[in-house]
């Protein structure tokens, strides 16, 4: 069936690097896109989101970039922080205000 | 502004016992919807309600599992004789309407069934 899934399990970066976390879709008829961070023992916190009318968009130290192409989407993280050490995951929609379909998430995990 | 709220946080029950999982949406949302997630594992969809109305419930098990989100009150996700496969972190989600896409997220109810 259609899924959304991650390249990577695991990340590991340095304080002060940028991240990039990756994410592949399967369903050509997606056509919104989130980036959630999800800490430990919590739900999943919005952080950015992006229309298939887009190939880009900004948000505060947070980039997502959609490539339709190939159908892929990944979300930069400027000057990564600790406080950013969480799990991420790309969630699709397909047009109605329904169910969104997760990836499996990546760790992130910011070392001084 | 009160965010999504869950009630509670961690319940254990017993194997062939029920749990009442409670979902109180943000001020203003009328649409909630319910995921399940095992540990190390993505978020799956599993009902989509409007008030006193189910619009998706595509990832609902077809037996035990039922949720309601009735004219006053939380949305309630049940799950009769609860076996342990159904232990996992339920959440649920809630958005301002059909025309937004943007769903809030709750804290989440850790179920552990014994």
């Amino acid at each position: 069936g259609e899924s959304v899934g991650l390249h990577l399990p695991t990340l590991s970066v340095q304080e002060g690097d940028n991240s990039i976390i990756n994410c592949a879709y399967s369903n050509s008829a997606s056509d919104y896109f989130i980036w959630y961070k999800q800490e430990s023992g919590k739900g999943p916190q919005f952080i950015i989101d992006i229309r298939s009318n887009m190939d880009k968009r900004q948000g505060q130290r947070v980039t997502v970039l959609l490539n339709k192409t190939v159908k892929h989407l990944s979300l930069q993280i400027a000057a990564t922080q600790p406080g950013d050490s969480a799990v991420y995951f790309c969630a699709e929609n397909t047009g109605t205000a329904s169910k969104l379909t997760f990836g499996t998430g990546t760790r992130l995990q910011v070392t001084l | 502004n009160a965010g999504v709220m869950q009630n509670p946080r961690h319940l254990v029950r017993r194997r062939g016992q029920e749990a009442r999982l409670r979902c109180s949406p943000m001020k203003g949302h009328s649409h909630v919807y319910w995921y399940r997630q095992l540990p190390e594992e993505g978020l799956k969809f599993m009902v989509y309600l409007q008030k006193e109305n189910i619009i998706d419930e595509s990832g609902m098990p077809k037996e035990r599992f039922s949720a309601e989100f009735p004219k006053e009150g939380p949305s309630i996700l049940r799950i009769q004789q609860v076996v342990r496969g159904d232990s996992a972190a339920y959440f649920c989600a809630s958005s301002r309407g059909s025309l937004t896409y943007e769903q809030y997220f709750g804290p989440g109810t850790r179920l552990t069934v014994t």
